[in-house]
C-alpha cells in the first residue's frame, strides 16, 4: 500500500543534541510538508518543499533543518537551537496532479520528540 | 492572509446525537476546503472535500457544503457513534499565487462520543 512513513513514532533529545526525524513517502508525490502539533495550536508549518532539492521556510523554520535529496524523502533535524522541542511532528506530502489547489495532503502517523 | 476559524471545543455528545462542527475562513482567490480528522495518537486522515461554491464533501455519514457567501465550510452527522470520537481540522488551500501549495488549518475540535 502507498502511503508515508514516519520512524521513529518516539524520540528523546537530550539538551544539546541535534535530532533527525524521517519521512518517506511512495506515492510519488512531488511536494513534502513538516508540521509541528501543539496541544491547543492546531498545526503550524515547519517547512516544505515543493521538488526536489528545493525547499521553504514555514512559519516556524528557526531551530529546524531539512534536506530533498531524493523524491521520497524529506528528513527533519530538530537542532540544539530549538529550545523547546517537545512537540508531536507530522509530515504530509500532496500530488502536483491536476489543479493543485483541489489536492489533500496525505499524512504520516507523526513522530513524538519529547526532552529527557 | 488566509485563516480558518473553528468552532472550540471540547464537544461532548451521546451516542445517536446530531454533530455540527462549525468552521468559517478567509481567503484570496478560490479555495478548496477539508476536514481531517486525527485519532489519539495517529496523524490526520483526509474526511472530505469540497472544491468549488455549493460543493458538498460526504464521507462515512459525514458531510459538508462549501458556503462562499458565508465563508462557512461546516461539519455535520445526523447519528454520532462512539468510534466518531476524534479531533476535527478544518483547513483551506488557496489556489492563488505562492500559497498554492500550503494548507492553512484551524485549530481542531476535539469530539467526544459517549455511549
Amino acid at each position: 500500500d502507498g502511503g508515508i512513513t514516519q520512524s521513529p513514532k518516539y524520540l528523546f533529545r537530550k539538551e544539546g543534541q541535534n535530532v533527525t526525524l524521517s519521512c518517506e513517502q511512495n506515492l510519488n508525490h512531488d511536494a513534502m510538508y513538516w508540521y509541528r502539533q501543539d496541544p491547543g495550536q492546531g498545526l503550524r508549518l515547519i517547512y516544505y518543499s515543493q521538488i526536489v532539492n528545493d525547499f521553504q521556510k514555514g512559519d516556524i523554520a528557526e531551530g529546524y533543518s531539512v534536506s530533498r535529496e531524493k523524491k521520497e524523502s524529506f528528513p527533519l533535524t530538530v537542532t540544539s537551537a530549538q529550545k523547546n522541542p517537545t512537540a508531536f511532528y507530522l509530515c504530509a506530502s500532496r500530488s502536483s496532479g491536476g489543479l493543485y489547489s483541489n489536492q489533500p495532503q496525505h499524512f504520516g502517523d507523526g513522530t513524538r520528540l519529547s526532552i529527557l | 492572509g488566509n485563516s480558518v476559524t473553528q468552532m472550540e471545543g471540547p464537544v461532548t455528545l451521546s451516542e445517536e446525537a446530531f454533530l455540527t462542527i462549525n468552521c468559517t475562513y478567509t481567503a484570496t482567490g478560490y479555495p478548496s476546503l477539508f476536514w481531517y480528522v486525527q485519532y489519539p495518537g495517529e496523524g490526520l486522515q483526509l474526511l472530505l472535500k469540497a472544491t468549488k461554491a455549493d460543493d458538498k464533501g460526504s464521507n462515512k455519514g459525514f458531510e459538508a457544503t462549501y458556503r462562499k457567501e458565508t465563508t462557512s465550510f461546516h461539519l455535520e452527522k445526523g447519528s454520532v457513534q462512539v468510534s466518531d470520537s476524534a479531533v476535527y481540522f478544518c483547513a483551506l488551500s488557496d489556489g492563488s499565487g505562492g500559497s498554492n501549495y500550503k494548507l492553512t488549518f484551524g485549530k481542531g475540535t476535539l469530539l467526544t462520543v459517549n455511549p
